[in-house]
């Protein structure tokens, strides 16, 4: 199994659409979770940690489902800015703070 | 503008030359990582520095040689390497666990 996994879409969806992503990864004692974007040829960037009470930034929500080892991005009103793949990122529980990466979910927002 | 700073931003080399990639933090982060992504592959962790020590090494081979001289510089020195090798090869730094990751810029590495 790998260690975040990730539907790698692409999720193609019209202006003002909303849209979800989901992720899932093995070690039950990961202890932080992000959503970084990363549009096409440039680094990867965050765009919100993901709390265990679920947060919100914005038209962004991101929850995160401990019991099932579930993590989930929502993206509301979408916009043609928001084009981009979305990775899944996991902290492995070790004290070098080392982050694991999902493939990433590609979303193309159409007008 | 990022706080951390990759040079150069594309290298093509042979398989026999020898070259450094170099990244630089004004961040104040005790961490350093290099990361190499290739097409239609999540993100590999290489390395992972903490207080200018390595504290992993993620099976990586013997031709990619990183080197930590202050928390602020991080290099990898090439060498011998292989087609496949070719990359995007990106520097993060991080205040340490439970942090995330600011990346550089990466480099684009080519082996012809």
């Amino acid at each position: 199994r790998k260690e975040v996994e990730q539907d790698p879409g692409p999720f193609n969806v019209p202006e003002g659409a909303t849209v979800a992503f989901n992720c899932t990864y093995s070690n039950s004692a990961s202890q932080s979770f992000f959503w970084y974007r990363q549009d096409c040829r440039k680094e990867p960037k965050l765009l919100m940690s993901v709390y265990s009470s679920g947060n919100e930034d914005g038209r962004f929500t991101a929850q995160l489902n401990r019991a099932s080892q579930y993590i989930s991005l929502l993206i509301r009103d979408s916009k043609l800015s928001d084009s981009a793949t979305y990775l899944c990122v996991v902290n492995m529980a070790s004290n070098t703070g080392k982050l694991i990466f999902g493939q990433g979910t590609t979303l193309q927002v159409k007008p | 503008e990022t706080g951390v700073t990759q040079t150069p931003r594309h290298l093509v080399m042979g398989m026999t030359n020898k070259k450094s990639l170099k990244c630089e933090q004004h961040l104040g982060h005790n961490a350093m990582y290099w990361y190499k992504q290739s097409a239609k592959k999540p993100l590999e962790l290489m390395f992972v520095y903490n207080f200018k020590e390595q504290t992993e090494n993620n099976s990586v081979p013997s031709r990619f040689s990183p080197e930590c001289p202050n928390s602020s510089h991080l290099f990898l020195h090439l060498h011998t390497l292989q087609p496949e090798d070719s990359a995007l090869y990106l520097c993060a730094s991080s205040r340490g666990q439970n942090y995330g990751y600011t990346f550089g810029s990466g480099t684009r590495l080519t082996v012809v």
